[in-house]
């Protein structure tokens, strides 16, 4: 399995500070995706990262890919008690048939106001 | 939000009889999936569909079907529910994959509790 490993598992920090969550996984990749959970909701999309590709930015999201190190980033920043949820990275291989996205376990973020 | 429905929302039922989940969407995307959410496993892909009738097994399909006879309907069902199926199921849809476009779009999820 390339399951993504995250860490950490859980994260709280006071509303205006920035949190960044770290994201491991096994095997090459075609892209490597963040989404976001809300308690007792769906996951939404938040940005895409490509294989060929190293940094991404979008709105106060950045994400970081080290293809070497199997490794990723996410930093929000000036973070907002709105930020509180889970946040999940999913891969999808670059072997892989059907978009198949496999998800690590997850960072649960808590922003203090 | 993309127009994926998820029904039922919530379900209790026994061990031994068979359940469907039903995932419906308005999108009109080619790809569909479900997933099972277990605490400190994050999702798991189940089973997954690239196209009316055709669909192919994911990392924990053991023990669940699934049919799609319509683009905009998927279901899954467990034959014979077992407590391990205890769970909230995602349904997801994207576009094809050759569109370059590789996000994945959430229902609201189905909480199970198999007694």
């Amino acid at each position: 399995s390339q399951q993504g490993e995250e860490d950490p598992q859980a994260l709280s920090i006071q509303e205006g500070e920035n949190a960044t969550m770290n994201c491991s996984y096994k095997t090459s990749i075609n892209n490597l995706q963040w989404y976001r959970q809300n308690s007792g909701r769906g996951l939404v999309h938040l940005i895409l990262i490509r294989s060929n590709e190293r940094e991404k930015h979008s709105g106060r999201l950045r994400v970081t890919l080290d293809t070497s190190k199997k490794s990723s980033s996410l930093l929000i920043t000036a973070s907002r008690a709105a930020d509180t949820a889970s946040y999940f990275c999913a891969t999808v291989g670059s072997m892989e048939y059907g978009n198949k996205l496999v998800f690590g376990a997850g960072t649960i973020l808590r922003v203090k106001s | 939000d993309a127009g994926i429905t998820q029904s039922p929302r919530h379900k209790v039922t026994e061990t031994g009889t068979p359940v469907t989940l039903r995932c419906h969407q308005t999108e009109n995307h080619r790809y569909m999936y479900w997933y099972r959410q277990d605490p400190g496993h994050g999702l798991r892909l189940i089973h997954y569909s690239y196209g009316v009738k055709d669909t192919d097994k994911g990392e924990v399909s053991d023990g669940y079907s699934v049919s799609r006879s319509k683009t905009e309907d998927f279901l899954l069902t467990l034959e014979s529910a077992t407590s391990s199926q205890t769970s909230v199921y995602f349904c997801a849809i994207s576009e094809s994959p050759s569109q370059g476009t590789d996000t994945q779009y959430f229902g609201p999820g189905t909480r199970l509790t198999v007694l």
